[in-house]
């Protein structure tokens, strides 16, 4: 079946560093591709997503790119800030969504 | 702003009393999902409405109910809550057709058990 791996956490980081969270699928078919971040407290929020192959999705300075050659889906930030702190999840949407563990980001400042 | 709108934001049950969560949609979405989520761990689908027509997850206990009387309103019951269930809660819509799959979420119940 479908699966979604991301990079385990929890990730700390300073204020202004470079940000990589890793995430692969396993997917038939041409899933959509997304994150979500959760900030303590609060449901789920869309970030960014894509929808076909070579696709870039980006949002708030994160980006992402569908790559279907190598089944991945990384997020990065050029520069994060202390507002970064959060816990994100890949998932790929075909019927449903299918989420991965989750990685908990801490900026410090 | 549309939006999914969960209420109450924290529900504190008793062992046993049943419990009613509620969710609401002003997106006019046709598909709408419960979610169970511990601890920051990824979201757990305990079943969707497509329109009216009901989709249970496999492993969804029976403990767990839905309803839905009309396309913006959803609720989730919980017959006899056990200290196992507390959770968040997650409710979240899409709109079928729609390419991309892309599911908006409520802010989330935090059920307690006592």
């Amino acid at each position: 079946g479908d699966s979604v791996t991301q990079m385990e956490g929890p990730v700390t980081l300073s204020e202004e560093a470079f940000l990589t969270i890793n995430c692969t699928y396993t997917a038939t078919g041409y899933p959509s591709l997304f994150w979500y971040v959760q900030y303590p407290g609060e449901g789920l929020q869309l970030l960014l997503k894509a929808t076909k192959a070579d696709d870039k999705g980006s949002n708030k300075g994160f980006e992402a790119t569908y790559r279907k050659e190598t089944t991945s889906f990384h997020l990065e930030k050029g520069s994060v800030q202390v507002s970064d702190s959060a816990v994100y999840f890949c998932a790929l949407g075909a019927q449903k969504l299918v989420f991965g563990q989750g990685t908990r980001l801490t900026i410090n400042p | 702003d549309a939006m999914v709108i969960q209420n109450p934001r924290y529900q504190v049950t008793q062992f046993g009393k049943p419990v009613t969560l509620s969710c609401s949609q002003t997106l006019n979405h046709n598909v709408m999902y419960w979610y169970q989520q511990k601890s920051s761990q990824a979201p757990k689908l305990l079943f969707h409405y497509y329109d009216k027509d009901f989709n249970n997850e496999a492993d969804t206990p029976d403990n767990f109910q839905s309803r839905r009387p009309n396309t913006s309103f959803c609720f989730l019951d919980i017959r006899s809550p056990g200290l196992g269930d507390a959770a968040m809660y997650l409710c979240a819509t899409s709109r079928e057709g729609v390419r991309s799959y892309e599911q908006y979420f409520g802010p989330g119940t935090r059920l307690t058990v006592t």
